[in-house]
């Protein structure tokens, strides 16, 4: 089982809908969540953070943890063509071990 | 604040060669990682620092990479001899200690083994 798990998509939504990426991981003890964005010959960079269960919410980015069920997503609302990208998950278990997932890659047709 | 440096930006080498990557974190950031990123996969963690000490190193092919980083600021990775399978984009990032702190990373290392 990979540690972190994500759909590689492409995920393909129309401009101003709604993205909805997932993530589970296998390490019950992360501490910590991050979502990356990462352009096409770019290096990652950092979107959210969340390290409570609930919503975490950032402009037209929210980030919903469920510990219990290992589990992280990102919303995207009112989706830009220039949210066009890979979105890589993360998470910081112990002694700030950061590990990713594969990426889920986003396209929005206009 | 001046991000994290990497160099060279680009490198082509032929099997068996050696190469050696650069990489200067963000001043005051006590953890420095490397990850291999290979086309259409997301980074691999091979090696973090603490300071400089090494804090994971194991999924570091250490027959052939090895990595230091001196007085715990400038790291310096190598990969000797290289292998076809090694061409992918090495990425260096720094953070401050902490579980929520962020890691910064470089522009990346782009190596092609011919």
């Amino acid at each position: 089982q990979k540690e972190v798990e994500q759909n590689s998509g492409p995920l393909s939504v129309p401009e101003g809908a709604i993205a909805s990426l997932n993530c589970t991981y296998s390490d019950r003890g992360s501490q910590s969540f991050f979502w990356y964005r990462q352009y096409s010959g770019k290096s990652p960079e950092l979107i959210m953070f969340i390290y409570s269960n609930g919503d975490k919410e950032d402009g037209r980015f929210t980030a919903q943890l469920n510990k219990a069920s290992q589990y992280v997503s990102l919303l995207i609302r009112d989706s830009q063509p220039s949210d066009s990208a890979t979105y890589l998950c993360a998470f910081k278990a112990a002694g700030n071990k950061l590990t990713f997932g594969g990426g889920t890659r986003v396209l929005v047709k206009p | 604040e001046a991000g994290v440096a990497q160099s060279p930006r680009y490198k082509i080498i032929e099997k068996r060669q050696s190469v050696a990557f650069w990489c200067n974190p963000i001043s005051g950031h006590a953890t420095l990682y490397w990850y291999q990123q290979i086309l259409g996969q997301g980074p691999k963690l091979l090696i973090q620092f603490q300071n400089n000490g090494v804090v994971d190193d194991s999924q570091l092919p250490k027959d052939r990479f090895s990595a230091e980083r001196l007085k715990g600021v400038d790291s310096t990775l190598k990969i000797q001899p290289a292998k076809l399978e090694d061409s992918a984009v090495y990425l260096c990032a720094s953070s401050l200690a902490g579980q929520g702190a962020e890691a910064f990373f470089g522009q990346g290392t782009r190596l092609t083994v011919v």
